[in-house]
């Protein structure tokens, strides 16, 4: 199994929903982050999960929260948020904090994305 | 930080050969990378290359590192309609971090 599962694959919410994205991926790896996307743009770096501790936390508003409840599944609970927070939200796995064997810290498995839709 | 400069749209007729590229100002990195995304999908790691060296061919794929101007390009061979795509290079920042460029649009025409 070398992929990356995010669901759900669309999610329309208003602005005083709670909703969750969630991540799971099968291949051992023991990093784990979150990617935002906008259109036409590169991914935005929000969260990174080292052994299932947050390690990085890239400025990220409140209202988004991560959890990793093991070392297979990662989440995003979404709560409050604003119509500019549209976008992908892309998971991805290493192998290791540090990246792939061979390849660097870059080497990572994305998800398909969770599309957002804000209204 | 590092900034990683992209051009933004390349067309290219299907069965030529298609170049990409990318500049960096600010690295150490020991790895750069080139992603690709096609619509409405996550981004896949096509190919990279350790900084020291020049070129890696990996079949259709070339990769050239000039680091002395510090550019980097990807050259496809043989283009097919499956390589349409956004390509994003990127390097890492040795502290987890990609730092991606701007993304390349990639049409091939049948």
């Amino acid at each position: 199994d070398t992929e990356v599962t995010q669901t759900p694959k669309h999610l329309v919410m208003g602005m005083t929903n709670k909703k969750s994205l969630k991540c799971e991926q099968h291949m051992g790896h023991r990093a784990m982050y979150w990617y935002k996307q906008k259109a036409k743009k590169p991914p935005e770096l929000m969260f990174v999960y080292s052994y299932e501790k947050l390690s990085i936390n890239e400025s990220v508003p409140s209202r988004f929260s991560p959890e990793c409840p093991n070392s297979s599944l990662l989440n995003l609970h979404l709560h409050a948020l604003q119509p500019e927070d549209s976008a992908l939200y892309l998971c991805a796995s290493s192998p290791e904090p540090g990246g792939g064997q061979g390849a660097g810290t870059g080497e990572l498995f994305f998800g398909e994305g969770s599309r957002l839709t804000v209204l | 930080g590092e900034d990683v400069e992209q051009s933004l749209f390349l067309s290219v007729r299907e069965g030529d050969s298609s170049v990409i590229n990318c500049t960096y100002t600010d690295s150490s990195s020991t790895y750069l990378y080139w992603y690709k995304q096609e619509p409405g999908a996550g981004l896949q790691l096509l190919t990279y290359i350790f900084s020291n060296m020049d070129m890696k061919q990996d079949q259709r794929l070339t990769v050239l590192l000039n680091k002395k101007d510090k550019h980097l390009s990807l050259r496809i061979a043989d283009t097919q309609t499956g390589d349409s795509a956004i390509y994003f290079c990127a390097e890492d920042d040795g502290n987890n971090r990609l730092a991606f460029g701007k993304g390349n649009q990639v049409v091939v025409i049948p």
